[in-house]
């Protein structure tokens, strides 16, 4: 059974770069052909789609947060990142990550519990 | 940008059956999921490729499509569907994972 945890600070301060974790269990994150996302939900608000990366180490990333989000994959710890840049309030969210199998129509199948991630000095 | 259109609530009766639309020009080309959140939780896949179930969703469950839209069906509505539905699906370049905003589903 795969499993995921998402792991990281719980408080970031505005302007500094919000860094998050992903460990995949019972399944490798650079194994098989996968795509590992992660997801955000502001509070009372719906789900919002950061970005990717592919088990080969190619990412792609909503155009809205492009220019201050990275993600990348740890191939020797089976676990991805992301890392956001000059955070503000509006960062405030639930952070979830989650696997996404590598033909097209498979979904996002297996999530992360989430993390709350508030931003605030 | 492009969007996927949920209603932002549905009402139903125990029993009844509810019906979830998602609207987006791109949907006749590409495939779209279904997930239910409930408060506190992680979203939960119900429907994928359109009208595929995973194992463990109750029969109740059906997708279908028509065109630019998407339906998800709860047949015999329970108590505990009372949730957040949202649709995904990728965006008419197929590069980027989209959401609908949601449809909160209320069981009266």
């Amino acid at each position: 059974q795969v499993h995921l945890q998402e792991s990281g600070p719980g408080l970031v301060k505005p302007s500094e770069t919000l860094s998050l974790n992903c460990s995949v269990s019972g399944g490798s994150a650079s194994s098989a052909s996968f795509y590992y996302n992660w997801i955000r939900q502001s509070p009372g608000k719906g789900l919002e789609w950061i970005g990717h990366i592919y088990s080969s180490g190619s990412s792609t990333y909503n155009p809205s947060l492009r220019s201050r989000v990275s993600i990348s994959i740890d191939t020797s710890k089976k676990y991805f990142s992301l890392k956001m840049t000059s955070v503000t309030t509006a960062d405030t969210a639930v952070y979830f990550c989650a696997r996404k199998g590598g033909s097209r129509g498979e979904p996002l199948d297996y999530w992360g519990q989430g993390l709350l991630v508030t931003v605030s000095s | 940008s492009y969007e996927l259109i949920q209603p932002p609530s549905v009402s139903v009766s125990p029993g009844q059956t509810a019906r979830i639309t998602c609207s987006g020009d791109a949907l006749p080309r590409q495939y779209v999921s279904w997930f239910q959140q409930k408060s506190g939780q992680a979203p939960l896949l119900m429907i994928y490729k359109d009208n595929e179930r995973p194992s463990g969703i109750p029969e109740r469950f059906s997708g279908s499509s028509s065109g630019t839209t998407v339906t998800l069906t709860i047949s015999g509505v329970q108590t505990e569907d009372e949730a957040d539905y949202y649709c995904q699906s990728v965006d008419r370049t197929n590069s980027y994972r989209v959401f609908g905003g949601g449809t909160k589903l209320t069981v009266l």
